[in-house]
Order: structure tokens, then C-alpha cells, then sequence
């Protein structure tokens, strides 16, 4: 079946970096667009960065652009998310999950990144 | 991008129905067949319920559907049952290969 477990979540700095990673499983994953989703405490979920099936193409949410990366690397069936300059509006769990017409058919549990000093 | 606007709540008794409203623009909702709707609960993964407006994956109830006029997209839940309990997020796509997701309604089975 399919499966996407996020790592990588943890306390940081403000300023700082963190790589995220979503392992998948369970499905050719060169054949999908992945996405990244989070959530910030008490509030609902916003969508963040897409990268289409071969890695050719990548879209980001305006208030990450320049700061985040998302990437793949199909020989290890994995996702990330390079997030650079970390502010306490990033703070949120972070979801992956996979892309299918037009919606996002498959979601991991979530790795929660905190952002604080 | 703004978020979809959707009721903060909705409630129902078992078996009852209930209606979520999921609005948008004429640049999401409005212009666009790719509205989805996803279920979650508190700690665990989303599920997505509903895609392309009204199309189910496979294994969701018939209890569930979808439609859209216009700007607004509607989720309705019928016979409601407790582990409905849960909140409940719309999503549209919104152009140049953007997302966006509904503020999200808490539904309460009573």
C-alpha cells in the first residue's frame, strides 16, 4: 500500500536550517507529482511547494519563495524540503503527499518543525 | 493567495446530514473543476474524500458528495456517524500550478 513517512522535524533558531525528507513506498514514485503541506498550531492546513513527477519543475507558496527548496531524488524514492532562514511563522507540522489530478491523494503523519530561540 | 473561506463549524445527529460550503474566486473555485475536499483528524495523516468536485476515491462512502456552483463548492455528509467526527478542509487548484486550501470547518456529530 501506499506509504509516506515524513523526518527530519525538530527545534531550530530562528535564521536557521532544516532538511526535510519523505520517504515513499508502496507506488512508482517517478510517475508523481509530490507535494508539501504544513499546518501551524491552531490553524488549518496551507499548501507549500509542489515538484512534478521528473523534478522539472518546482512551485512554491509566496511566503516561502527564495527560502525553501523542494527536491527529489527518484533512486531513493524520496522527497525534501531544504528550508533556509527559518522564521516562528514557519513553525508548523509538515506534511508530504502525492499528487494526482489536481488533488493530493496520498498524505504521511507529519514531521513537526519549531522554530525558537 | 487567499484561503478558502469556510463555516468554522458544522454539527448534526447521527444519521442526520450536513452541508459545508467551501468559497472561493473566479481564479480558484470558480475557475477551475479541481476542487477536493480531505478529511482529518487530530495527529493523523489527511484523507482526501473528495476530488475533481464530486468524484469519490475508492473505499470513501457514498455518504459522502460534492458539488460546486459559481465560486462556492459544497461537501455534504449524510447519515453522519460518530467517526465523521473530524475537521474537514477544501482545496482548489488556483492556476500556474498553485494550491489552495479552505480555512476548515470542525464538524461535531451530536
Amino acid at each position: 500500500q501506499v506509504q509516506l513517512v515524513e523526518s527530519g522535524g525538530g527545534v531550530v533558531q530562528p535564521g536557521g536550517s532544516l532538511r526535510l525528507s519523505c520517504a515513499a513506498s508502496g507506488f512508482t514514485f517517478s510517475n508523481y507529482g509530490m507535494h508539501w503541506v504544513r499546518q501551524a498550531p491552531g490553524t488549518g492546513l496551507e499548501w507549500v511547494a509542489l515538484i512534478w513527477y521528473d523534478g522539472s519543475k518546482k512551485y512554491y507558496t509566496e511566503s516561502v519563495k527564495g527560502r525553501f527548496t523542494i527536491s527529489r531524488d527518484s533512486s531513493k524514492n524520496t522527497l525534501y524540503l531544504q528550508m533556509n532562514s527559518l522564521r516562528a511563522e514557519d513553525t508548523a507540522v509538515y506534511y508530504c503527499a502525492r499528487g494526482y489530478s489536481g488533488c493530493l491523494d496520498c498524505w504521511g503523519q507529519g514531521t513537526l518543525v519549531t522554530v525558537s530561540s | 493567495q487567499s484561503a478558502l473561506t469556510q463555516p468554522p463549524s458544522a454539527s448534526g445527529s447521527p444519521g442526520q446530514s450536513v452541508t459545508i460550503s467551501c468559497t472561493g474566486t473566479s481564479s480558484d473555485v470558480g475557475g477551475y473543476n479541481s476542487v477536493s475536499w480531505y478529511q482529518h483528524h487530530p495527529g493523523k495523516a489527511p484523507k482526501l474524500m473528495i476530488y475533481d468536485v464530486n468524484k469519490r476515491p475508492s473505499g470513501v462512502p457514498d455518504r459522502f458528495s460534492g458539488s460546486k456552483s459559481g465560486n462556492t463548492a459544497s461537501l455534504t455528509v449524510s447519515g453522519l456517524q460518530a467517526e465523521d467526527e473530524a475537521d474537514f478542509y477544501c482545496s482548489s487548484y488556483a492556476a500556474s500550478n498553485n494550491f489552495v486550501f479552505g480555512t476548515g470547518t470542525k464538524v461535531t456529530v451530536l
